[in-house]
């Protein structure tokens, strides 16, 4: 079963302009996680935000998240052509994760 | 650091026949995983190991699919016999302990015929 959610499945922005992937999720969580991947390779360990941390940030990366609303969402601020790829929330609940369906990022350069 | 290493890259075969995958995670981490991929979906949870013992297998379809690492370093899965519904990729992960981020190889692609 898929605990995470992620909102927009697909989203198709110009270069230079902001993308926000949503994520809800069901349970109570330890951490957080998000992951990107390119077409036709593995997936690539993006930020972790832990259960009692609000927001958290790593270069064109901010994540919140919202613990009583079970939701996280991802902003990549100032997009760019390489950033077009897969991006997925993943809930660890008990030192295993559980991956979301994914939000198909394009962007056009 | 050599990152986690797959293979074969891809691989088609026929039902009923079988299949297995290699893994090798990166050096000194001693929790590896397995994650099956369907087209379309996020990766799902296969088998994890911690060094050369299971944790977690739950999701695993015993009937068919086994896993097994030997020596607490590389790992490997087999399907036998393979159904059309396990066409996917499949993933292998590892980390150092079962809490941190884990590194993923590139995957098999595997297209049952």
């Amino acid at each position: 079963s898929q605990q995470g959610e992620e909102d927009p499945q697909a989203l198709s922005i110009q270069e230079g302009e902001n993308a926000t992937m949503n994520c809800s999720y069901k349970t109570s969580i330890n951490n957080l996680q998000w992951y990107r991947q390119n077409s036709g390779r593995g997936l690539v360990h993006l930020i972790l935000i832990r259960s009692n941390e609000r927001e958290k940030h790593s270069g064109r990366l901010r994540v919140t998240l919202d613990t009583s609303k079970k939701s996280s969402s991802l902003l990549i601020t100032a997009s760019r052509a390489a950033d077009t790829a897969s991006y997925f929330c993943a809930t660890d609940s008990s030192y295993k994760l559980i991956f979301g369906s994914g939000t198909r990022l394009l962007v056009r350069p | 650091e050599a990152g986690v290493a797959q293979s074969p890259r891809y691989k088609i075969i026929e039902k009923r026949q079988s299949v297995a995958f290699w893994c090798n995670p990166i050096s000194g981490h001693a929790t590896l995983y397995w994650y099956q991929q369907i087209l379309g979906q996020g990766p799902k949870l296969l088998i994890q190991f911690q060094n050369n013992g299971v944790v977690d297998d739950s999701q695993l379809p015993k009937d068919r699919f086994s896993a097994e690492r030997l020596k607490g370093v590389d790992s490997t899965l087999k399907i036998q016999p393979a159904k059309l519904e396990d066409s996917a990729v499949y993933l292998c992960a590892s980390s150092p302990s079962g809490n941190q981020p884990q590194h993923f190889g590139d995957g098999t692609r595997l297209s049952i015929l």
